[in-house]
């Protein structure tokens, strides 16, 4: 199967710190996702990637189909994007594949 | 539109009891997927079923098995309940290819 690298495995910022989230892939993928699972387990959808880049608000993401990796950003960090954010790719075979994930901690 | 819902949210059983849990899709997504997180092997994929049939398995014993109904509801069941089946376990719909979660239900197995 597909195997997603995340890293950093940890991240502590200062609140109104940047910062970068990466996720590499051993092949092609058809869909990529970024998720942020909340404190009660729920994955909450960030972004639908294959390819390209998206934005929303604070957050946004790239993805380089073709060297295999996907990058989150994360501008002026508040509190309240604490958590894990998780990768998951999906190699055409009806599942998602996922990384380790990255625990961000923000600091007021 | 409503979004993923699972029941029970929940659940304690003891060794050796078996458990149902169910899921429902958001409406007119036929793609149905079950995930197994836990601390040590993190989030790891059960099965896919999409209009009745099951299309993908992960790597679980057969103790997991799962199936799909007509209106797209999902339930999976775990037989002779281990230890180590203890984990959240979250399903997903999908609808042309991005997946969308419910909030788990939350096993115990004393």
């Amino acid at each position: 199967g597909i195997q997603v690298e995340q890293s950093p495995p940890d991240l502590i910022l200062q609140e109104g710190a940047n910062s970068t989230l990466r996720c590499n892939f051993s092949d092609s993928v058809n869909n990529l996702q970024w998720f942020h699972q909340n404190p009660w387990g729920q994955l909450i959808n960030l972004f639908y990637i294959p390819s390209g880049t998206k934005q929303n608000g604070r957050l946004s993401a790239t993805t380089v189909a073709t060297e295999r990796y996907s990058l989150l950003y994360i501008s002026s960090s508040q509190t309240t994007d604490s958590g894990v954010y998780f990768c998951a790719v999906d190699g055409g075979d009806y599942k998602l594949s996922f990384g380790a994930g990255t625990t961000v901690t923000v600091r007021a | 539109k409503a979004g993923v819902t699972q029941t029970p949210r929940y659940l304690i059983k003891t060794r050796g009891q078996q458990v149902t849990l169910s899921c429902s899709p958001i409406s007119g997504h036929r793609s149905v997927s079950w995930y197994q997180q836990t601390p040590g092997q993190g989030l790891q994929f059960l099965f896919e079923y999409f209009s009745e049939t099951q299309r993908n398995k992960g790597n679980f014993p057969g103790r997991f098995s799962g199936r799909q109904f007509s209106n797209s509801r999902s339930e999976m069941n775990v037989s002779t309940l281990e230890l180590g089946d203890s984990a959240l376990y979250l399903c997903a719909s999908s609808l042309a290819g991005e997946e969308f979660f419910g909030p788990g239900t939350r096993l115990t197995v004393l």
